[in-house]
């Protein structure tokens, strides 16, 4: 079974510039997070989707982060304009369905993003 | 509000030699579940164990052990025998159930080195 497919791998930006990550989750797999991790932290829970929508996005910075799911499977997370601090790993992850006793997430590799 | 706290930002053994990774978390949930992660350098998360506050049975899966002590809100890793290829981070998650969603909060993560 292929994991979670991220594209690209790396990202190197300058600030104020616009970056789009795509993630491809397991096939089948209903929900589809998107995590942010800096440096020396753990990952940071940004959006996640059920299907196609927005489950939770408290933590989106939504002035300058934008996602989409539109077809309920991949889905896209963009920045603009960047900033210095958006340097950072972007991790999507994806599991069968929202609730359940054990509902495992399945991450991809990540994008590290470095802006300068 | 959910806290995963783990104390140990970096730790250094022989090969060989046993670690213990201390993980302590909060919440008000009566029922949530704790998990363990490693991201080797190649930066994808790794799942290793789920737990749930019902079950405080300790487990044991070949050179991996976990201890997990609600009266103390803890749920502490060990590696026996530690071997080389275990250098990773190695995150402790938490999940709460009240209120639905699968949103996981991660402590910081403890960098664990093993040398020869």
């Amino acid at each position: 079974e292929a994991g979670v497919a991220q594209s690209p791998r790396y990202k190197i930006i300058e600030k104020r510039q616009s970056v789009a990550f795509w993630c491809n989750p397991i096939s089948g797999h209903a929900t589809l997070y998107w995590y942010q991790q800096i440096l020396g932290q753990g990952p940071k829970l940004l959006i996640q989707f059920q299907n196609n929508g927005v489950v939770d996005d408290s933590q989106l910075p939504k002035d300058r982060f934008s996602a989409e799911r539109l077809k309920g499977v991949d889905s896209t997370l963009k920045i603009q304009p960047a900033k210095l601090e958006d340097s950072a790993v972007y991790l999507c992850a994806s599991s069968p369905r929202l609730r359940g006793a054990y509902n495992e997430q399945f991450f991809g590799p990540g994008t590290r993003l470095t802006v300068l | 509000a959910q806290k995963v706290t783990q104390a140990q930002t970096e730790i250094s053994v022989v090969e060989k030699e046993d670690v213990t990774l201390d993980c302590v978390y909060e919440t008000r949930d009566t029922t949530y579940y704790l998990f363990w992660y490693k991201q080797p350098p190649s930066g994808e998360l790794v799942f290793l164990i789920r737990r749930n506050s019902f079950d405080e049975q300790n487990e044991i899966s070949g050179r991996y052990s976990w201890n997990f002590q609600k009266s103390t809100s803890s749920f502490n890793f060990t590696i026996t025998a530690s071997q080389v290829v275990d250098s990773a981070v190695y995150f402790c998650a938490l999940k709460g159930y009240t209120g639905g969603g699968n949103k996981l909060t991660f402590g910081t993560g403890t960098q664990l080195k093993v040398e020869l």
